[in-house]
């Protein structure tokens, strides 16, 4: 049972280029998920997506854009990278009607 | 905007001590509280979720509290040892929305 897996786990990369991050389950959880972790902020939700096809912005969506076009996979892009979206992203999922979110292992974006 | 703070950031005991760490929110019309432990460089695994009509969980070694009232949790560690160091998160959800609101965590250093 894989679970939610991220990929790249590690991304370095420069300031202007565009960068996507990866997010795949394997429960088949309609909620997905994608936070960024700052020293200082905590987590930080970014965007949501209820089901597929339907998405909506959190607390910090500037910058980024997020596309749901299959129940399992949440990608996020940042359409043009910054120094100040250097972070630690996580995707979590969870079930509709449930209350208990599953993270998954994280994703350390660097932008120079 | 519901506000998260734990307290204290940063806790060293030795081992087989019982220990207490904070979470306090704002906002008291939370839907569920949960606490997390993170290791260094790992996602988020979930240790314990409080609904909003509990007073308690448990879980092995670890008790969590909820007091919405005074917006309070607690999580107490029993008896701790080396391999509970770690840092602990607490999250709150609200029953508007879907969103998680972090607290900045608690480093946990149990000395062997």
């Amino acid at each position: 049972d894989a679970g939610i897996t991220q990929s790249p786990r590690y991304k370095i990369t420069e300031t202007g280029r565009q960068v996507t991050l990866m997010c795949h389950q394997t429960w088949s959880h309609s909620y997905m998920f994608w936070y960024r972790q700052d020293l200082g902020h905590g987590l930080r939700l970014i965007y949501y997506s209820a089901a597929a096809d339907i998405t909506d912005k959190g607390e910090v969506p500037d910058g980024y854009v997020v596309s749901r076009s299959k129940t399992e996979n949440f990608p996020l892009t940042l359409e043009s990278a910054t120094r100040s979206q250097t972070s630690v992203y996580f995707c979590a999922s969870r079930l509709a009607g449930a209350t208990e979110q599953f993270f998954g292992p994280g994703t350390r974006l660097t932008v120079l | 905007k519901q506000e998260v703070t734990q307290i204290p950031a940063a806790l060293s005991v030795p081992e087989g001590e019982n220990l207490v760490l904070n979470c306090s929110f704002t906002d008291s019309a939370i839907y569920n509280l949960q606490w997390f432990r993170q290791d260094p460089g790992k996602g988020l695994t979930s240790l314990l979720l409080i609904q909003s009509s509990q007073r308690e969980q448990t879980s092995g070694r670890l008790n969590a509290s909820l007091d919405k009232s005074s917006g309070r949790s607690t999580l107490y560690i029993a008896a701790s040892q080396p391999g509970d160091s770690a840092t602990y998160l607490c999250a709150v959800r609200l029953f508007t929305g879907n969103q998680f609101y972090f607290g900045t965590g608690t480093s946990l250093t149990v000395i062997p």
